[in-house]
C-alpha cells in the first residue's frame, strides 16, 4: 500500500463547477497535510495547508481533513482553465522531517 | 528578492561524468532539500539537511552525494554511480525541518538528461 495515494486522474470538470480532489493516506500519526500545484514543467507551488480536523478556506480553494478516515481533500471552486494543473497531495508525520508526496491527480478544466 | 534558486535550468551528462546541480537560498531557512521526480511520479527524497554541516539521506540517496557548508547553499552531486539520471532535479528549503507545520518552498528545478 503507498503512504499517500492519490487518483492520477485526468479529472476533466467544466469552467466554473466544483473540482474536487482526493488523496488518503496510511501513516496514523501524520499531522501536517499540503495541496501543491504543479504547472506542467514547472516546481511545485503550495496552494493551501491544514493541520486539525474540519475545512480550511482560502479564496476558490477549501481543503477538508478528516484524521479518522485519513483523507484530505482540495475541493476548488468556480473551476478555470487556468486551474489546469497536476495537484500533489503531501503529508508529514509526527515529528519526521520528510514530507511525502502523492504521484499528483491531473486536472482538467474545459470551456 | 527572497528565493530558492536552481542552475543550471538544464544539465546534460555524459556516461561516467559526475555533475553537480546548485541550490541556494535567501530565505534564512534552516532546513534544505533535494526531490527527485520522473514523469508521472511524485516527488521522492534523495537528501536532507536540518542545519549547516549536517546531512541525511532520503529514501532514494544511492548514487547521489550533497554537501552543506553554509546555511544558504545545498549542491547536489550526480555521480557516475546513478545509473538512471535522468529525472527533473527539485530543491526546497522550509523554516525547520523538525516543526509540524513545516512548509515547504521549491526552486524552479534542473532538468538532467543523459547523452
Amino acid at each position: 500500500q503507498k503512504e499517500v495515494e492519490q487518483n492520477s486522474g485526468p479529472l476533466s470538470v467544466p469552467e466554473g463547477a466544483i473540482a474536487s480532489l482526493n488523496c488518503t493516506y496510511s501513516d496514523r500519526v501524520s499531522q501536517s497535510f499540503f495541496w501543491y500545484r504543479q504547472y506542467s514543467g514547472k516546481s511545485p507551488e503550495l496552494i493551501m495547508s491544514i493541520y486539525s480536523n474540519g475545512d480550511k478556506e482560502d479564496g476558490r480553494f477549501t481543503a477538508q481533513l478528516n484524521k479518522a478516515s485519513q483523507y484530505v481533500s482540495l475541493l476548488i471552486r468556480d473551476s478555470q482553465p487556468s486551474d489546469s494543473a497536476t495537484y500533489l497531495c503531501a503529508v508529514k508525520g509526527g515529528t519526521a522531517s520528510k514530507l511525502t508526496f502523492g504521484t499528483g491527480t491531473r486536472l482538467q478544466v474545459t470551456l | 528578492d527572497g528565493g530558492i534558486t536552481q542552475s543550471p535550468k538544464y544539465l546534460f551528462r555524459k556516461e561516467g561524468q559526475n555533475v553537480t546541480l546548485s541550490c541556494e537560498q535567501n530565505l534564512n531557512h534552516d532546513a534544505m532539500y533535494w526531490y527527485r521526480q520522473d514523469p508521472g511520479q511524485g516527488l521522492r527524497l534523495i537528501y536532507y539537511s536540518q542545519i549547516v554541516n549536517d546531512f541525511q539521506k532520503g529514501d532514494i540517496a544511492e548514487g547521489y552525494s550533497v554537501s552543506r557548508e553554509k546555511k544558504e547553499s545545498f549542491p547536489l552531486t550526480v555521480t557516475s554511480a546513478q545509473k538512471n539520471p535522468t529525472a527533473f532535479y527539485l530543491c526546497a528549503s522550509s523554516i525547520d525541518a523538525s516543526l509540524a507545520k513545516n512548509i515547504q518552498y521549491f526552486g524552479a528545478g534542473t532538468r538532467l538528461s543523459v547523452l
